[in-house]
């Protein structure tokens, strides 16, 4: 079975630029989750998806923003980019409700010089 | 709100040696999960920890669960060079699928 798939795998931005990362999740899985890594915070929950809707949301701001497709896909968007955003973009699918395994993608690679 | 802690943050092992890493959460937690990640890699799952008493073993490596105490630890038996990777505990924040991570562990296993 097919893993978590994130697209681009690696990214150059500039800052004040925009970005949209794309996540498809584990055939099935209804529920796509993102995480931001970066050395100084660690790794950090962006917010959470099931069923199109978004359930959960972390303590970042307005400037990062998701969606999910009906195909369960996602993808978050990163709007006036700054040099802190560079970091490694992380998203976890799971069935959603009453499961317990997530699975994490490659991850996206972004960098905004 | 749900803190994870853990300890060491970074661990110089020789191979053949045994070691235990803890992890620490602040609040109840559903279940505990352990990850472990190559440099520049993904976090691949190791184990998920449903209940107090739970117990999972893979190879070298046996995770075990205490709700009552709020840890969980990570052990590591007659470590070998492969086992080199940062290792991450997360718990999951009530009623949510929000998982909360430690800082996570380096572990370097020396010859």
């Amino acid at each position: 079975k097919a893993g978590v798939t994130q697209t681009p795998r690696y990214l150059i931005k500039t800052r004040g630029q925009q970005v949209t990362l794309s996540c498809s999740p584990i055939s099935g899985h209804r529920s796509v989750s993102w995480y931001q890594q970066t050395p100084g915070q660690g790794l950090q929950f962006l917010f959470e998806y099931f069923s199109e809707t978004q359930r959960n949301k972390g303590n970042f701001p307005g400037r990062f923003s998701g969606r999910q497709f009906s195909n369960s896909r996602s993808e978050m968007n990163v709007s006036t980019l700054e040099l802190g955003d560079s970091a490694l973009y992380l998203c976890a699918s799971s069935f959603g409700a009453g499961s317990w395994e997530q699975y994490f993608g490659p991850g996206t690679r972004l960098t905004v010089t | 709100e749900l803190k994870v802690e853990q300890n060491p943050l970074f661990l110089s092992m020789q191979e053949g040696k045994n070691y235990t890493i803890y992890c620490n959460y602040s609040t109840t937690s559903d279940r505990l999960y352990w990850y472990r990640q190559d440099p520049g890699k993904s976090l691949e799952s190791l184990f998920v920890l449903l209940s107090n008493g739970a117990v999972k073993q893979e190879g070298r490596l046996m995770a075990s669960l205490d709700t009552k105490a709020r840890l969980s630890t990570l052990h590591i038996t007659a470590a070998v060079h492969d086992l080199s990777a940062t290792y991450f505990c997360a718990g999951i924040q009530g009623g949510s699928e929000k998982l909360v991570f430690g800082k996570g562990t380096k572990l370097t296993v020396n010859p």
